[in-house]
């Protein structure tokens, strides 16, 4: 069973551009949930989808968009990127429809803002 | 923000020794899991308590729980140099909380040969 995969796995963006990160859910499961990683504030939770259903949501600010789509394969978007947005972005699926799952995550999105 | 603390933030030890790490969190829990991560790579889930639960057993692995204390504690037996990671703990907010894990700021282990 093939596990988390997320593309690209390295990233080098300017300041002020936009960038969409792609995670492919293991298969069967419908909730995706987001992650940065940052040395200063470690692991912060994004937002979680399921069924194409933003179901919760972390405080950052709207230029952090996602969406999933109806094969439960996830996006997310940052706009007008900033150089605090260098991270590692983790996405993770789980199985169960309820909460609190064992959630399987993929090797990261690794961005870098100059 | 991160739920709570972990202690100690970094462990040194010798191959065959255990280690101990442990985790405090704020808030009303639906359960806990502890997660490893090797060298700024994905999370590999370990194991999950439920708030109902005291302690937890996985191979080398004991988890306790004591929510009266909003604290938990993993012991790792016999450690190997293989061990050698981030340790996180994550919990599930009993309300609302879905899937959302909230982590805390992790132990970095590392074992010597």
């Amino acid at each position: 069973k093939a596990g988390v995969t997320q593309t690209p796995r390295y990233l080098i963006k300017t300041r002020g551009q936009q960038v969409t990160l792609s995670c492919s859910p293991i298969s069967g499961h419908r909730s995706v949930s987001w992650y940065q990683q940052t040395p200063g504030q470690g692991l912060q939770f994004l937002f979680e989808y399921f069924s194409e259903t933003q179901r919760n949501k972390g405080n950052f600010p709207g230029r952090f968009s996602g969406r999933q789509f109806s094969n439960s394969r996830s996006e997310m978007n940052v706009s007008t990127l900033e150089l605090g947005d260098s991270a590692l972005y983790l996405c993770a699926s789980s199985l169960s429809t309820g909460s609190g799952a064992e959630a399987f995550f993929g090797q990261g999105t690794r961005l870098t803002v100059v | 923000s991160q739920q709570g603390e972990e202690d100690p933030q970094a462990l040194s030890i010798q191959e065959g020794e255990n280690a101990t790490m442990n985790c405090s969190y704020k808030t009303s829990i639906n359960n806990l899991q502890w997660y490893r991560q090797n060298s700024g790579r994905g999370l590999v889930h370990l194991i999950l308590i439920r708030s109902n639960e005291r302690e937890k057993h996985s191979g080398r692995l004991r988890v306790t729980l004591d929510t009266s204390k909003k604290s938990s504690s993993l012991l790792i037996t016999a450690s190997r140099a293989a061990d050698t990671a981030s340790y996180f703990c994550a919990t599930v907010p009993f309300s609302g909380g879905y899937n959302k894990l909230i982590f805390g700021a992790g132990t970095r282990l590392a074992v010597h040969p």
